[in-house]
């Protein structure tokens, strides 16, 4: 069984809809991340959260907002969903290994998301 | 302002040979630094990663080389083979936010195909 899951896996909504994209994971990670990929961009951040209690914005946070319900789960929600969101999303988890600088991010299988 | 360059979007290989990628970085504070390996419909995977104060990691068939004077790190792959096949990712890892967190950034990817 994967140790990061994603659902959707796929998703294609109208602009101006509701979505919540979910994540999970069964590594007990305490620091969970949601990513964009956009084709010849990378993958940039956009919201991560070192526990549940600790939410903190990327480099792109506008226009989305997420919960961290518990330790193992992260949703990413789009309030109002435009077509420039068309992405490639990620999820990935941490594990605060004591020097903070040296941590290896595992990620999810990715949704991929069409907003028309 | 792109942090972190992998100018070679494509790099084709034949098997056996060994495959070089390459990635540039402007950003003096990082100290860290990470591969991801990334096959279609799947999430990155991470590969091997290099602390700043060594100039050389090696796992396997891969070994990766950090030169901190020209800011350049490269991935060697020896030998080559088909299933290393994806789309590489180079990452670094820095403080950001003006406080203690630490943000890996990446490049936008080089994608190696190994020819048989």
């Amino acid at each position: 069984d994967a140790d990061v899951t994603q659902t959707p896996r796929n998703r294609i909504t109208k602009t101006g809809k509701r979505i919540m994209l979910e994540c999970s994971q069964t590594k007990g990670h305490d620091r969970m991340y949601w990513y964009r990929q956009d084709p010849g961009l990378g993958l940039r951040l956009i919201y991560y959260s070192f526990d549940v209690k600790d939410i903190n914005k990327g480099e792109i946070s506008d226009g989305y907002s997420v919960s961290r319900q518990a330790q193992a789960k992260f949703s990413l929600s789009l309030e109002s969903a435009i077509p420039n969101q068309t992405a490639l999303y990620f999820c990935a988890t941490s594990d605060n290994q004591g020097i903070r600088y040296q941590e290896t991010q595992y990620f999810g299988p990715g949704t991929r998301l069409l907003v028309l | 302002d792109q942090q972190v360059k992998q100018n070679s979007p494509s790099l084709s290989v034949q098997e056996g040979r060994i495959s070089i990628l390459n990635c540039d970085y402007t950003n003096s504070m990082f100290d860290y630094f990470l591969w991801y390996k990334k096959y279609p419909a799947e999430g990155p995977t991470f590969l091997i990663s290099i602390s700043s104060i060594k100039d050389k990691n090696e796992d396997g068939r891969f070994t990766v080389f950090l030169n901190k004077s020209a800011k350049h790190l490269s991935l060697h792959i020896v030998p080559s083979q088909p299933g290393d096949s994806a789309v590489y990712f180079c990452a670094a890892s820095a403080k950001w936010g003006g406080g203690s967190n630490y943000k890996l950034t990446f490049g936008k990817g080089t994608l190696l195909t190994v020819n048989p």
